[in-house]
């Protein structure tokens, strides 16, 4: 079965330190992978997203970027995190030609300080 | 511009009430509405609706679609305090698998 871990659960830090998000997905090959940010209490907003190894396409300008260095690896990155970028961060995966929606990851709460 | 927008913003109900929440798109190249629900982390998924009409149903949650209208409800009868959760609706386009959120309802069930 298809499982998707993404880690750490939570994590604070502070402003203009670097940051670094990962997700993974087991059991399937070749997904679509996105990465998502929610404010508080609110709906998702696309950040990235990867079809492939090396392919990132970005939604949003913003003050993060993605790599995905392995097929079922996708990183979120930052070199010098803001305090606008706190928020839950959600990774997800789908498969191209078989979409049923997403499957979500447990989610990263952020908070910059 | 694609968007999705959902109604209420939030809601506050009490035990055994019947809720409905909305969902209109406009969206390019429109191919399936879904609903997830979100409780604490990361949200899991309702429905999957394609065609127009037809009511899908899961216990006391049910939906459907209207794709001439371009909206969507969720119904939730007989509500329990576990129903408590952000309920959120996405669009799925034609050609690349890109999901197109609404901003949610929330939705607290009092006992």
């Amino acid at each position: 079965s298809q499982t998707i871990h993404q880690w750490p659960a939570t994590l604070v830090q502070p402003v203009g330190s670097p940051l670094s998000l990962e997700c993974t997905v087991e059991g399937t090959s070749n997904p679509n992978l996105y990465w998502y940010r929610q404010a508080a209490g609110r709906g998702l907003q696309l950040l990235f997203y990867s079809v492939g190894i090396g392919q990132i396409s970005s939604e949003v300008p913003q003050n993060l970027s993605a790599s995905r260095p392995q097929d079922r690896q996708f990183i979120l990155s930052s070199k010098k995190l803001l305090l606008s970028d706190s928020g839950f961060y959600l990774c997800a995966w789908s498969v191209l030609g078989r979409f049923w929606g997403y499957t979500f990851g447990s989610g990263t709460r952020l908070t910059v300080v | 511009e694609d968007k999705v927008v959902q109604s209420p913003l939030s809601l506050v109900v009490h035990e055994g009430d019947t809720v409905t929440l909305n969902c209109s798109y406009e969206v390019t190249n429109f191919r399936s509405l879904l609903w997830y629900k979100q409780e604490k982390k990361a949200p899991t998924f309702l429905f999957m609706l394609t065609s127009s009409g037809i009511e899908k149903k899961s216990g006391r949650l049910s939906s459907i679609l209207d794709k001439k209208e371009l909206f969507s409800i969720l119904n939730i009868t007989a509500t329990q305090t576990g129903d408590s959760a952000i309920y959120l609706c996405a669009a799925d386009r034609e050609y690349g698998n890109k999901l197109v959120f609404g901003a949610g309802t929330i939705l607290r069930v009092k006992s």
